[in-house]
């Protein structure tokens, strides 16, 4: 069965430092998005990406995030400077259409 | 304001019994019904999905959900439960329209417990 792939599966930074959270959506699908989930909290939308740009973004998604399809396979979701509020498990997801989604493992991101 | 609500935070069961996990939102329209679970450490499995028709629909692991629309709910059921069934389940929804592009809402989540 189809997976969507995320790496790392845990990463420690430092705050006021980058991260880039990396996914390998299924190949076939086209649209992708970043989900994150703070200990304890529900899942929360961050962006969804469509046709090489941001179809749709939340409020958390502010100026710090960034996403990009670098090339064919990759979905990569940068933070520019993070904050310690940024700990949270992040899940990627991707759909062949808007809806059925796959979701990743997760990532956990732990700023210190 | 669109909301998605799991009343239950925390369920104890016995194994072999059997399940129900409330789900309400609110939204004028129908909006597409999902129930997610989530083992510890991993990501969202899809158990099942609403979109239109049957309102009664089978998913994975012998789970089943109603839709009810005079009731606004979504409620996930399983007539007997297994040890391996402990984890957190997540009902959600896309309320389409309005200029939503797919996004899911998610309920706060049900951990549920299995007894022995």
């Amino acid at each position: 069965e189809p997976e969507v792939t995320q790496t790392p599966s845990h990463q420690v930074t430092q705050m006021g430092q980058e991260v880039i959270l990396r996914c390998v959506p299924i190949s076939n699908h086209l649209y992708f998005y970043w989900y994150r989930q703070i200990l304890g909290q529900k899942v929360e939308f961050l962006v969804s990406f469509y046709n090489n740009e941001i179809s749709e973004k939340s409020e958390i998604f502010d100026d710090q995030f960034s996403v990009e399809r670098p090339d064919g396979s990759n979905f990569t979701l940068k933070i520019r400077s993070t904050k310690l509020e940024d700990s949270a498990m992040y899940f990627c997801a991707s759909s062949n259409t808007n809806y059925g989604y796959t979701f990743g493992s997760g990532t956990r991101l732990t700023v210190v | 304001a669109q909301s998605v609500t799991q009343p239950d935070i925390h369920i104890t069961v016995s194994e072999g019994a059997s399940l129900e996990l409330r789900c309400n939102y609110s939204y004028g329209a129908t909006p597409y019904l999902f129930w997610y679970v989530q083992s510890p450490g991993q990501g969202l499995q899809l158990l099942l999905k609403y979109f239109s028709g049957d309102t009664l629909v089978q998913g994975i692991k012998g789970f089943e959900a109603e839709f009810k629309r005079s009731q606004s709910s979504f409620n996930l059921r399983k007539p007997s439960v297994h040890w391996s069934d402990a984890a957190e389940y997540f009902c959600a929804v896309d309320p389409r329209g309005g200029g939503s592009q797919g996004n899911l809402i998610f309920g706060k989540g049900t951990k549920l417990s299995v007894k022995p």
